[in-house]
């Protein structure tokens, strides 16, 4: 099983800052996908990258593919309270046959 | 309707007791898991099967017990529940094949006393 390392861990900043997470591995994946996940309720996709050194937005979300397809990034811009939750980044390697393959997450917290 | 519901939303139940959680999907997929999150937020995939036919398993003790009657349901039956199995227990499905974007139930809280 691929290991996907999230950083930071925890991160707390005030609203209108920009902010950006991290997702590593020393494996190669076919594609990556990002998820919020907000208390009490399951993980939402919020994207999917599939080519290296691709980048997807999303309103203010930025989201980067590696070039070697074995990182991403999110980066926020001008952080709002509503996107207060847990960030999980997932790894699907070649055809996916071991399903994906989550990070443990990076809680975001912006304070108004 | 929700796309993916799962029952019940709370669990609280003794060591040694047995318990089942429900799944049904309307989304019409062909791949369902569950996938359990511990105390730190780390999600990790038990099962997952694909048009009633198992193909992951990862390694879970064999009181863990999931069955597909159809395409759009996966239960998953716990027996002699221990404290360890304190978590929460994450239905979702897939359009076909593992691997493509998973749509979530919103979780089954399962605290074993």
């Amino acid at each position: 099983t691929q290991l996907l390392e999230q950083s930071p861990q925890f991160l707390s900043i005030q609203e209108g800052e920009n902010l950006t997470v991290y997702c590593n591995s020393s494996s190669v994946f076919s594609s990556l996908q990002w998820y919020r996940q907000e208390p009490g309720e399951g993980p939402v996709l919020l994207v999917t990258v599939v080519t290296g050194g691709e980048v997807k937005k999303l309103k203010r979300l930025t989201f980067q593919f590696g070039d070697a397809r074995k990182d991403s990034s999110l980066h926020i811009t001008a952080a709002q309270p509503g996107d207060t939750g847990l960030y999980l980044c997932a790894g699907a390697e070649g055809g996916g046959a071991d399903g994906l393959t989550f990070g443990k997450g990076t809680h975001l917290i912006i304070q108004p | 309707d929700t796309a993916v519901s799962q029952t019940p939303k709370y669990l609280v139940t003794q060591m040694g007791n047995d318990k089942s959680i429900k799944c049904e999907q309307n989304l019409g997929h062909d791949t369902m898991y569950w996938y359990k999150q511990d105390s730190k937020k780390f999600l990790k995939i038990m099962f997952s099967y694909n048009n009633k036919e198992l193909i992951i398993n990862e390694t879970v003790p064999n009181r863990f017990s999931p069955k597909s009657p159809d395409k759009a349901h996966l239960n998953l039956h716990i027996n002699s529940l221990e404290l360890g199995d304190s978590a929460v227990y994450f239905c979702a499905s897939s359009q076909s094949w593992v691997g493509e974007k998973l749509f979530f139930g919103s979780g089954t809280q399962l605290s074993v006393l």
